[in-house]
C-alpha cells in the first residue's frame, strides 16, 4: 500500500532558527512530491513541487530535497519566522493522473519569539 | 480571480439530514475533487472530476454525491448524514490531473454531524 510518512509529528523551535521536516514515501512509481503548507483554519498551499530528476529545489527561505533512491524527502526552513508556524503537508504522485496522490499525516511546526 | 471558493465555512447537521457543500473556481480549470481532513491523518479523497460532465470515485466515496454540470461548479452532496462525516473538507482544482499541475485548495468547510 502506498504510504507518506512524516517526521516528527510535532515541532517547536524559537523564532530565528533552522528546522529540517522529514517525509518518507513508498509510492510506486514516482512522478513527483510536493510540500504544502496549511494555516490553521485554512486550505493547504504549495510551497514545492520536485520529480524525479529534480533534487533540490528553493522557495525563499524554505528548501526542499529529494532522494528518490532512497524515497526520502526533506523540508528545510531557514531562519523561521512566526508566520510559519503552520502544517506541513508531504505528498507525493505515482503519475501525472489525478486521482492517486498520496498525503502524509503532517509536521505541525510552532515558532515561538 | 477568487481562486477556489467553499460555502459554508461551518455547518452542523443531525444524523439522517442531507446537504451540499458548494465549490466554484474562476480559473477555468478542467481538474477539480473533493477532500476531507480527519486529525492525524492525511487528505483523503472522495470524488474527482476531470472535466464537465465526468466524475469519478475516490478512496472514500461511500455516503457521498458529486456532480460536474459546468467547468466552475463541483457541489457535494451528502446524502444522509453519518456521525463518521463529521471532518473537515476540501476543495481542490488544477489545470490538469492533479499529479502534475499545480493544484489549488479552497479554505475549507468544517461540518459536524450530531
Amino acid at each position: 500500500k502506498n504510504q507518506v510518512e512524516q517526521s516528527p509529528q510535532s515541532l517547536i523551535i524559537l523564532e530565528g532558527k533552522n528546522c529540517t521536516l522529514q517525509c518518507n514515501y513508498t509510492v510506486s512509481p514516482f512522478s513527483n512530491l510536493r510540500w504544502y503548507k496549511q494555516d490553521t483554519g485554512r486550505g493547504p498551499v504549495s510551497l514545492t513541487i520536485m520529480t524525479f530528476s529534480e533534487n533540490t529545489k528553493s522557495n525563499g527561505r524554505y528548501t526542499a530535497t529529494l532522494d528518490a533512491d532512497t524515497k526520502q524527502s526533506s523540508l528545510h526552513i531557514t531562519a523561521s519566522q512566526l508566520s510559519d508556524s503552520a502544517s506541513y503537508i508531504c505528498v507525493v504522485s505515482p503519475n501525472n493522473a489525478g486521482n492517486m496522490l498520496t498525503f502524509g499525516g503532517g509536521t505541525r511546526l510552532m515558532v515561538k519569539p | 480571480n477568487a481562486g477556489v471558493t467553499q460555502t459554508p465555512k461551518f455547518q452542523v447537521l443531525k444524523t439522517g439530514q442531507s446537504m451540499t457543500l458548494q465549490c466554484a473556481q474562476d480559473m477555468n480549470h478542467e481538474y477539480m475533487s473533493w477532500y476531507r481532513q480527519d486529525p492525524g491523518m492525511g487528505l483523503r479523497l472522495i470524488h474527482y472530476s476531470v472535466g464537465a460532465g465526468i466524475t469519478d470515485q475516490g478512496e472514500v466515496p461511500n455516503g457521498y454525491n458529486v456532480s460536474r454540470s459546468t467547468t466552475e461548479d463541483f457541489p457535494l452532496r451528502l446524502l444522509s448524514a453519518a456521525p463518521s462525516q463529521t471532518s473537515v473538507y476540501f476543495c481542490a482544482s488544477s489545470l490538469f490531473g492533479q499529479g502534475k499541475y499545480e493544484q489549488y485548495f479552497g479554505p475549507g468547510t468544517r461540518l459536524t454531524v450530531t
